[in-house]
């Protein structure tokens, strides 16, 4: 199965700050099948960005997402008090469908 | 706008079997594939298995394979996924989530989660 690893494990930065999130694919992850989740504590995942940089529906600019083979990373440009959470990358080139192990994007 | 409600929380003991349900509306249910998620506390999130309620046919994680049983019932608009021989590791949030687009695997409409707590 393809293994996705995540950097940082925890970000402490200030609202207004750029964040910038990393994942790596253990084999390429061809057609750029990656797609990237946020969740807030009690909630479920809330989809963020699929097939690498696409915003899924009601996704706010700030969030991006670029990459190719098996480097892909996640910034949000400027952070709002409600992005501070934790975020999931996940492949979908390859069953089964892996994620990463999460980045925590705390207040500093 | 397509809603998942799951069932409720439950509490079992180690060796038995836990069924949980997701029940979709606003949407059409039956072409697009229904996954399962778990995620135990503290943990990331781990896909369990998928099922298109059209065909009737699951696709299972190896790690779940033989232990893991999904279903679908077309007239109710209801998944199931029952997990047997449970024990402690299986304490967890179980997510159910839908495809955002016929065949691709992005899960953009979740369930609330059902908690599944295994202890004697």
């Amino acid at each position: 199965e393809i293994v996705l690893t995540q950097s940082p494990g925890t970000l402490s930065l200030s609202p207004g700050e750029r964040a910038t999130l990393s994942c790596r694919a253990s084999q390429s992850v061809s057609s750029s099948y990656l797609a990237w989740y946020q969740q807030t504590p009690g909630q479920a995942p809330r989809l963020l960005i699929y097939e690498t940089s696409s915003r899924a529906t009601g996704i706010p600019d700030r969030f991006s997402g670029r990459g190719s083979g098996t480097d892909f990373t996640l910034t949000i440009s400027r952070l709002e008090p409600e992005d501070f959470a934790v975020y999931y990358c996940q492949q979908y080139h390859r069953p089964p469908w892996t994620f990463g192990q999460g980045t925590r994007v705390e207040i500093k | 706008q397509v809603q998942l409600v799951q069932s409720g929380a439950e509490v079992e003991k180690p060796g038995s079997s836990v069924k949980v349900s997701c029940k979709t509306s606003g949407g059409t249910f039956s072409s697009y594939t229904m996954n399962w998620l778990r995620q135990a506390p503290g943990q990331g999130l781990v896909w369990m298995g998928d099922i298109i309620p059209m065909f009737g046919k699951a696709n299972y994680a190896q790690q779940f394979h033989g232990r893991v049983t999904i279903t679908a019932d077309e007239s109710t608009s209801t998944a199931y996924l029952e997990l047997s021989s449970l024990t402690s590791e299986d304490t967890a949030v179980y997510y159910c989530a839908r495809e955002m687009a016929v065949k691709t695997p992005v899960f953009q409409s979740w369930g609330q989660g059902t908690l599944v707590t295994v202890s004697t």
